[in-house]
């Protein structure tokens, strides 16, 4: 079974650049597309990178996704970080047509 | 802009069957996957499974044997029945509709907590 795996947590501060790491086992990560989601406390996630690096509508550029074959990995990077960034966030991706996620990344901006 | 509401008893008992409703307003049910992801306290999200609205389904094969995701489209809502529920069931369980490869729209998610 394909799984993807998220360091558990990670901090930094306003204003820097984080990358969170989403990698996969089990088979390739360029197989099926890899979104992300970002997930406040108490509230519902949304969809802050799709299709490896694309952004939704209303997204802002400081978030930015790609993919390393070579690592088997996705990554989500935010530069110039607030501390409205901070909030969980999740890879997704499939297993054989079926949705999986990533464990998540509790991000602290600090 | 769709809006989505979950609805449905937030206690079931052990062994019961759990049901919960969501309803979509504001837009098509149309060409949309809907979807039930749920979230245990404190812990990541599982995919639970989808119905296109073609009334079509697809479940999460751990929870396959126990799930059943329906569509009713002269009410624009869909529903969740997962039977034989245990504490591992305990969780805000969020409804979602995908147009692609995302989901674009989220409910704001109910705890559904399983005790006697």
């Amino acid at each position: 079974n394909f799984m993807l795996t998220q360091p558990h947590s990670m901090s930094e501060s306003p204003g820097k650049t984080v990358t969170i790491s989403c990698t996969g086992s089990g088979g390739s990560i360029a197989s099926n597309y890899v979104q992300w989601y970002q997930q406040r406390p108490g509230s519902a996630p949304t969809t802050v990178i799709y299709d490896y690096h694309q952004r939704p509508s209303g997204v802002p550029d400081r978030f930015s996704g790609s993919i390393d074959t070579s690592s088997n990995s996705a990554s989500l990077t935010i530069s110039g970080l607030k501390t409205d960034d901070e909030a969980d966030y999740y890879c997704q991706s499939y297993d054989n047509t079926f949705v999986i996620f990533g464990g998540g990344t509790k991000l602290t901006v600090l | 802009q769709v809006q989505l509401q979950e609805s449905g008893p937030g206690l079931v008992k052990p062994s019961e069957t759990l049901s919960l409703t969501c309803t979509v307003s504001g837009g098509s049910i149309n060409s949309v996957y809907w979807n039930w992801i749920r979230q245990p306290p404190g812990k990541g999200l599982e995919w639970i499974g989808y119905v296109s609205d073609s009334g079509s389904a697809k479940y999460n094969p751990s929870l396959k044997s126990r799930v059943t995701i329906s569509l009713d489209t002269s009410n624009k809502q869909f529903s969740l029945k997962m039977t034989s529920v245990t504490a591992a069931d305990t969780a805000v369980y969020f409804c979602a509709g995908s147009l692609t490869n995302y989901y674009d729209y989220w409910g704001r998610g109910t705890l559904v907590t399983v005790s006697s």
